[in-house]
């Protein structure tokens, strides 16, 4: 699986948007994009996932480089509920068996 | 009633002890996982099964042992724990892919072990 890279710590004022990044360089053509966030100690959660265009669900926007090699994962109207560590995970679609999780980065959101 | 349950949500124990954590889920899914969490760090994979009679390693296996008793329920057990094994350790589940589609992991809240 390619190696992801996330900055170790972000802040964002609540209302505002996050834009949280990952570099993911060595992606390969049937790699996905994956985001998970760890709200303190419990177990992940899934939020995303892209594999080219750009995607939105109710949580969150992905939007992925043309060249597929970083993303950003955006909250638009960050609450104090989405401090958490948000997690960018590449892996092949069909590669269900594990998750491969990096440190992430810690976002804090300040009133 | 959550879909993934953990117990012991918290347990201590001594070096040497046998301890086994268990996982249920409500959710029908074919495949469970364990991880753990060491502070500051990403979750490790340390064994995952793909139905009742298939068990497969993950990044860490050492030094644990699971079963899978019946689709919804899955054990780890640490045989004869020891301090570094100290972390917070995760169930999850997922759906069996099929045809390419992606089937997101659910996960349990966790159970936190010490090993003194």
């Amino acid at each position: 699986d390619a190696k992801t890279t996330q900055p170790p710590s972000m802040d964002c004022a609540e209302g505002r948007a996050a834009n949280l990044p990952c570099n993911h360089s060595t992606i390969s053509g049937n790699e996905y994009v994956y985001w998970y966030r760890q709200i303190h100690s419990q177990g992940p959660q899934y939020i995303i996932h892209g594999l080219k265009n750009n995607e939105t669900n109710e949580m969150a926007s992905l939007i992925i480089t043309e060249d597929r090699k970083s993303s950003t994962l955006i909250l638009p109207h960050a609450t104090l509920r989405d401090t958490a560590v948000y997690y960018c995970i590449v892996r092949p679609y069909y590669n269900t068996d594990k998750l491969i999780f990096g440190t992430g980065t810690r976002l804090q959101v300040f009133p | 009633d959550a879909d993934v349950t953990q117990t012991p949500r918290n347990r201590i124990t001594k070096t040497g002890k046998r301890i086994m954590l268990e996982c249920s889920q409500t959710k029908g899914h074919d495949r469970m996982y364990w991880y753990r969490q060491d502070p500051g760090l990403g979750l490790r994979l340390i064994y995952y099964s793909f139905d009742v009679k298939d068990i497969n390693k993950g990044e860490i296996s050492d030094g644990y042992s699971v079963s899978r008793q019946a689709q919804a329920k899955f054990s780890l057990s640490l045989e004869s724990a020891i301090p570094n094994q100290t972390a917070l350790y995760f169930c999850a589940t997922s759906d069996t892919a099929t045809g390419g589609e992606f089937y997101e992991q659910y996960f349990g809240p966790g159970t936190r072990l010490t090993v003194t």
